[in-house]
């Protein structure tokens, strides 16, 4: 069974750039979360993604964006990047929206805004 | 506004004693617990979970105990294990409002277990 991997591990950008981070779900699973985690903080929700269809979405600004393709993979966008967006990204996939179904994580991606 | 709150920054246990963490919830919606294990530069990982129509659940070591109506939950790891040590996470969601499945986090306890 292949976990959820994510890529690219880091990333270095400036302000007012755009990044695109990626995540491949584990096999068998349909729906994909992406969360932001500040240091010192636990993560918080950003969208998660059902069947290629946005299916919730946390308090954050239209800038962050994302994408779900047929075979279940996922891409967080974010544009106009700020110093506070600064922070490792999250995914976690799932199998199906259930109530009762755990999400399982990926390792990350440490985006830094210098 | 911190719905999931976990007061305790670090705990610090000795091998092969309990260790307890501790988590407060104040959304009363949440019917669903969650706790993750993170190593540094791994992601989280699921270790286990309870619906609030139980008062506990218990999976090897790993034990969650749930008290609705003090809105507290707690993990006991028992015997601890120098490898347990790690962040955990206490995670919330709530059933209702439809199929969107958003897990709230508290800002995690650094569990050491010394040998």
């Amino acid at each position: 069974e292949t976990g959820v991997t994510q890529s690219p591990t880091h990333l270095i950008k400036t302000r007012g750039q755009q990044v695109t981070l990626r995540c491949s779900s584990q096999s068998g699973h349909n729906t994909v979360s992406w969360y932001q985690q500040a240091l010192g903080q636990g993560p918080q929700f950003i969208f998660q993604y059902y069947r290629e269809e946005e299916n919730g979405r946390g308090n954050f600004p239209p800038r962050f964006s994302g994408l779900q393709f047929p075979n279940y993979s996922s891409e967080l966008n974010v544009n106009a990047l700020e110093l506070d967006d600064s922070a490792l990204y999250l995914c976690a996939s799932s199998s199906g929206t259930g109530h009762n179904q755990p999400q399982h994580f990926g390792d990350g991606t440490r985006l830094s805004i210098l | 506004d911190q719905q999931v709150k976990q007061n305790s920054p670090s705990l610090s246990v000795q091998e092969g004693r309990i260790s307890i963490l501790n988590c407060d919830y104040t959304n009363s919606m949440f019917d669903y617990f969650l706790w993750y294990k993170k190593y540094p530069a791994e992601g989280p990982t699921f270790l286990i979970s309870i619906s609030s129509i139980k008062d506990k659940n218990e999976d090897g070591r790993f034990t969650v105990f749930l008290n609705k109506s003090a809105k507290h939950l707690s993990l006991h790891i028992v015997p601890s294990q120098p490898g347990d040590s790690a962040v955990y996470f206490c995670a919330a969601s709530a059933a209702s409002g439809g199929s969107n499945y958003k897990l709230t986090f508290g800002k995690g306890t650094l569990l050491t277990v010394n040998p």
